[in-house]
């Protein structure tokens, strides 16, 4: 079964520090796509970062960048210089292969930065 | 441009009653999916659309839920005669043709009193 998993339930990180949020992922899929998104307290999902299952490099975007292992099925985010408004749940998410998108959901991580 | 939008924002329902959420998504986008998002959750896959056709309703929790998206934008998930286990926040999100990445509206918060 395809499966996200995320083991820290809260994180805390220093402001201008950085941090990074573990997700595992469990598919038998050759091709996939990875997701992480940022809830913050309004609740809107807002997308940070993509990594494709066939992609040569780590992506990145601004002050995130994946760490995408795909022998050990994980794909951590990193965000760089925390900053106060980095506080929020971040949920990693996996798409499967074909033509149906949907994503599939970890628990999510619970970010507070402190000043 | 304009993003994904919802409404209502917040929807409070007495048990039994029926409601109606509305999804309008980002113009020109193909896909569209609805999500259910417990409280302490991750959200969980209801339905997907691709234009009008409704190509995926296995995460729909019961025959209580129905999506429709009769002209390929706007899309409606109904519940009928909601129960407690309904409260939830039900996300929408779109995509454009053959891409991956989802944008997501800011949801709407239904509580069955």
């Amino acid at each position: 079964a395809q499966k996200i998993t995320q083991t820290q339930p809260g994180m805390f990180v220093q402001e201008k520090e950085a941090v990074t949020l573990d997700c595992t992922y469990d598919t038998s899929d050759p091709s996939y796509g990875l997701f992480w998104y940022k809830q913050p307290s309004s609740g809107e999902m807002i997308f940070l970062i993509y990594q494709g299952s066939y992609d040569q490099q780590n992506a990145t975007e601004g002050r995130y960048s994946l760490n995408f292992q795909k022998a050990r099925k994980s794909a951590n985010l990193v965000i760089s210089a925390s900053q106060l408004g980095d506080s929020a749940m971040y949920f990693c998410a996996m798409s499967p292969a074909g033509n149906n998108r949907k994503l599939i959901w970890g628990l999510g991580t619970s970010l507070a930065v402190n000043p | 441009g304009a993003g994904v939008s919802q409404s209502p924002r917040y929807k409070v329902a007495k048990r039994g009653q029926d409601v109606a959420l509305r999804c309008d998504p980002i113009s020109g986008h193909v896909s569209l999916f609805w999500y259910q998002q417990a409280l302490g959750q991750g959200p969980e896959f209801l339905t997907y659309f691709q234009n009008e056709a409704q190509l995926d309703k296995s995460g729909l929790p019961s025959d209580r839920f129905f999506a429709e998206r009769p002209e390929g934008s706007v899309s409606t998930l109904k519940i009928q005669r909601t129960q407690q286990e309904d409260s939830a926040v039900y996300l929408c999100a779109s995509s454009p043709h053959r891409q991956d990445t989802q944008y997501f509206g800011p949801g709407t918060r239904l509580t069955v009193l």
